[in-house]
């Protein structure tokens, strides 16, 4: 149980275009997930939390307007990159919160920005 | 301030070994503290912890919290190569969403 899936692992896209990436929890419904970002050899940075049904809470210095966060759904959240350049290549990884609070991860998605 | 700390850093041992990893933390409300595995790619959940001294196994992997003096540790027995990974401690924090904590992570080695 407690299967998170993100979709695409891996994409490639060339600047000022934009990606979304899809993060679904599988077996259970997730009112809360998370979105972080990950740098090589660093740790996860939480870069949003979404909630079911509202807007999602945007940590600091990260730009609302550039990675759009739709969570339609309590198995569904989305991440879009809008207008994204090579700065925005990363590790993006969700998780989806679970009952009492833990957080099951998704396998992560990489972006690489030409 | 709420922190979560883990030691060591880093570790590096001979497979068939024993290692323990510990996490110490100070969260406000204190709920739960998770424990996780991280390799090439996203974290994966291993053990959480809500009660003090009941002891979570699986396979060679065990662990336990102590509520009064604020740690966990996690044991790995028999250790083998693919153990290899960075070992994460995150207690959730509990604002309204309740973000995790995390430790800076143990990053271990296992040598063949």
């Amino acid at each position: 149980g407690a299967v998170v899936s993100q979709h695409p692992s891996w994409v490639i896209c060339k600047s000022g275009t934009s990606v979304k990436i899809e993060c679904r929890s599988l077996d259970f419904q997730a009112t809360t997930m998370f979105w972080y970002r990950q740098f090589p050899k660093q740790s996860l940075m939480l870069m949003a939390t979404s909630n079911e049904g509202s807007k999602a809470t945007y940590e600091q210095g990260v730009e609302k307007d550039k990675f759009l966060i739709n969570h339609a759904s309590l198995t569904l959240s989305t991440l879009t990159v809008t207008s994204a350049h090579p700065e925005d290549s990363s590790f993006y990884i969700c998780s989806a919160q679970g009952s009492t609070y833990e957080q099951y991860f998704g396998p992560g998605t990489r972006l690489t920005v030409t | 301030e709420d922190k979560v700390v883990q030691s060591p850093l880093s570790l590096v041992v001979h497979e068939g070994d024993t290692v323990t990893l510990n996490c110490s933390y100070e969260v406000t409300n204190f709920r739960s503290l998770l424990w996780y595995k991280q390799e090439k790619k996203a974290p994966t959940f291993l053990f959480m912890l809500t009660s003090s001294g009941i002891e979570k196994k699986s396979g060679r992997l065990s662990s336990i919290l102590d509520k009064k003096e604020l740690f966990s540790i996690l044991n790995i027995t028999a250790t083998q190569t693919g153990d290899s990974a960075i070992y994460l401690c995150a207690v959730p924090f509990m604002d309204s969403n309740y973000q995790l904590i995390w430790g800076a992570g143990t990053k271990l080695i296992i040598k063949p």
